[in-house]
């Protein structure tokens, strides 16, 4: 099974700027005939389902800000908030859907307002 | 637009048996894949099972192969979870979701808003 490592498990960040949060798969989870990495990115608020913001690592989902952005390929990848607004406080948890079964989730990462 | 309605959660005891269901609107239900999710409380993301769009292959992780079944009616546009034999460890919120559009190997791109299963004695 892939494993997949978040960090860190929370950070709090002041409102404006950047939040930065790590992902690394026990596993490649590139697909080179394709070139593509198999790994999204969720935002969780409390209360809500997750809602996808970034697919194949760097493709950010329809209606998702522009502030939020994926990169990383292979097995490390980041998911940035460029400038933190209130609305964004959440868990992140990445996902890998390369080597499957099993579907594996990151731990999640909690963001909070400094 | 899509909307996915999950029901059938509740308190049952260790051992016995719950069946989830998820129905589906605003999208074609038979040309998308389909999975089951669960949360324990306080803690991160677990998926537990996962159907293609015909319903011809089922997955599981093996936490709860063997106890869980997958399956879906493309008339009804309905998903179901059946659990079995469940265990203390199984208390979860359950969410069910949909695949990407474009086949197998997708994230998940829709969400129901999930439904708590209680299992305590």
């Amino acid at each position: 099974d892939i494993v997949m490592t978040q960090s860190p498990a929370s950070l709090a960040v002041s409102l404006g700027e950047r939040a930065t949060i790590n992902c690394k798969s026990s596993q490649s989870v590139l697909f080179t005939s394709n070139n593509k990495n198999y790994l999204g990115w969720y935002q969780q608020k409390p209360g809500h389902p997750p809602k996808l913001l970034i697919s194949w690592a760097s493709t950010r989902e329809s209606g998702v800000p522009d502030r939020f952005s994926g990169s990383g390929s292979g097995t490390d990848f980041t998911l940035t908030i460029s400038s933190l607004q209130a609305e964004d406080v959440a868990i992140y948890y990445c996902q890998q859907y390369y080597d499957i079964p099993p579907i594996t989730f990151g731990q999640g990462t909690r963001v909070e307002i400094k | 637009q899509v909307q996915l309605v999950v029901s059938g959660g509740g308190v049952v005891q260790p051992g016995r048996s719950l069946r989830l269901s998820c129905e589906a609107s605003g999208f074609t239900f038979s040309d998308y894949g389909m999975h089951w999710v669960r949360q324990a409380p306080g803690k991160g993301l677990e998926w537990v099972a996962g159907i293609w769009d015909d319903g011809s292959n089922q997955y599981y992780p093996d936490s709860v192969k063997g106890r869980f079944t997958i399956y879906r009616d493309n008339f009804k546009k309905t998903l179901y979870l059946q659990m079995n034999s469940l265990r203390v460890d199984d208390t979860a919120v359950y969410f069910c979701a949909r695949d990407q559009e474009g086949g197998y190997k997708r994230p998940f791109d829709f969400w129901g808003q999930g439904t708590l299963v209680t299992v305590s004695s």
